[in-house]
């Protein structure tokens, strides 16, 4: 157990349709990053949180939004699913930006059909 | 924008050969980053490299930063089939941004 905590693991869902995936950062990390990791690919960017604030953005779709709450924990909404948007979304937190190196959770795999 | 490139894209080895990853930058870095993801699995971080041809060992894995903090290698002697998986680097640039290079994926034949 990393300490970051991601829900669902998995979610099987329809083209068309709108999902939100969970993560809740290591206790005392306030940064939250996003990642999408499709198959055999590296892991691209999507945005950046940290205490509450976006940091900095990625390659994110329009299609898709993130927020970090008070109490840290962050949501990605993805909305309007196609097919290419099946992959490994991975959360990572920090405590610091710039020194420290990002705790991974165990990731979504969302498969869009 | 800022790239940073990682070769080769995978690498198989008997059990026993040696391996190295490399990652170059297309522009200086502030420090890299070296993470392992076992197959299944989510990145784990290794190391950090912070200094000018800093270079840090990890039992069998040798990490170095380059003089011109632009490239960096992961070596690992005698590779074992528990060093299986995918090797990323993660280069930090001055404005603070981390961009992750496209990864190595290792087998070992035992």
């Amino acid at each position: 157990d990393s300490g970051v905590t991601q829900t669902p693991k998995h979610l099987i869902t329809a083209t068309g349709q709108r999902v939100t995936l969970r993560c809740s950062p290591r206790s005392g990390d306030l940064s939250v990053y996003w990642y999408q990791q499709s198959l055999d690919q590296g892991l691209q960017f999507l945005i950046q949180y940290y205490n509450g604030e976006e940091r900095a953005k990625g390659n994110i779709l329009e299609r898709f939004s993130a927020q970090q709450f008070p109490d840290l924990h962050s949501e990605l909404n993805l909305s309007s699913l196609e097919l290419g948007d099946s992959a490994l979304y991975f959360c990572a937190s920090s405590p610091q930006e710039l020194l420290a190196g990002y705790t991974f959770g165990s990731g979504t795999r969302l498969t869009v059909v | 924008g800022q790239q940073v490139m990682q070769i080769p894209q995978y690498q198989h080895v008997q059990e026993g050969e040696d391996f190295t990853t490399y990652c170059n930058s297309s522009t200086t870095l502030s420090n890299i980053q070296w993470y392992k993801q076992r197959p299944g699995g989510h990145p784990v971080f290794l190391i950090q490299l912070v200094k000018s041809g800093e270079v840090k060992k990890q039992k069998r894995l040798t990490f170095q930063f380059g003089e011109a903090k632009k490239n960096s290698s992961l070596h690992i002697t005698a590779t074992q089939t528990t060093d299986v998986g995918t090797y990323f680097c993660a280069g930090r640039s001055n404005t603070g941004k981390l961009i992750f290079g496209q990864g190595t994926t290792l087998q070992v034949k035992p």
